[in-house]
């Protein structure tokens, strides 16, 4: 069945390092999305993407769509304690309107200070 | 700001037992889900609904149903709870056809014993 893979599942920086985790799709996507969960919490929507090779930024962080519409990164620059979290990326569900997302496993974020 | 509210931060509930766990939502999304969340698992859809009455199974059903009487509320019912559900379960709804991902509500972490 369909499948969203994120990797790594876990990495620890020192605050000032830069992260990257990538998400990696079975099927093609119509768009991407971006949730951030911090400890104790609820995901929280960053950011969709739609377009083949589409690159959007937040501040620090910058969302990349692969021109395959088949996989995804988000890299933050210079990592800071706020940005603690696990990190997930998701598709939709096969081919349906209905909303319905498929998740990565998430990639959890420790920042060092 | 939409809002979804979970009725419950933490239950504690028997083998066995009916639970019920509610979630309500204020922006007449159409849409509304429900995941449970594990470690290492990322989160699984275990049903949704895209209206009133309305349902269909995702990729974790058994063990679980729903109900949708209102738009504005979706229910999950455990027709009788097991140790393996024990899990974090999140509600999320969003509205039909817009390009922006979900709003989850707080979470609900449940334990069988």
């Amino acid at each position: 069945g369909q499948q969203v893979m994120q990797i790594p599942q876990y990495q620890h920086v020192q605050e000032g390092e830069d992260f990257t985790t990538y998400c990696n799709s079975s099927t093609t996507l119509s768009n991407i999305q971006w949730y951030k969960q911090r400890p104790g919490g609820h995901p929280v929507f960053l950011i969709q993407l739609v377009k083949s090779g589409e690159v959007k930024k937040q501040k620090r962080l910058t969302f990349q769509f692969g021109e395959a519409k088949k996989n995804s990164s988000l890299h933050i620059t210079a990592t800071q304690t706020t940005d603690v979290g696990t990190y997930f990326c998701a598709g939709p569900i096969g081919s349906s309107n209905t909303g319905k997302l498929i998740f990565g496993q998430g990639t959890t974020l420790q920042v060092k200070p | 700001d939409v809002k979804v509210t979970q009725s419950s931060r933490y239950l504690v509930k028997r083998t066995g037992e009916k639970v019920f766990l509610e979630c309500v939502q204020d922006m007449d999304h159409e849409n509304m889900f429900w995941y449970r969340q594990d470690p290492g698992l990322g989160l699984r859809l275990i049903y949704f609904s895209y209206d009133v009455k309305m349902k269909e199974k995702g990729d974790i059903p058994e063990g679980y149903s729903v109900s949708r009487e209102k738009k504005e509320r979706f229910s999950l019912i455990l027709e009788s709870a097991s140790t393996n559900q024990t899990s974090m379960y999140l509600c999320a709804s969003k509205a039909q056809g817009k390009a922006y991902g979900y709003t989850f509500g707080s979470g609900t972490r449940l334990t069988v014993v």
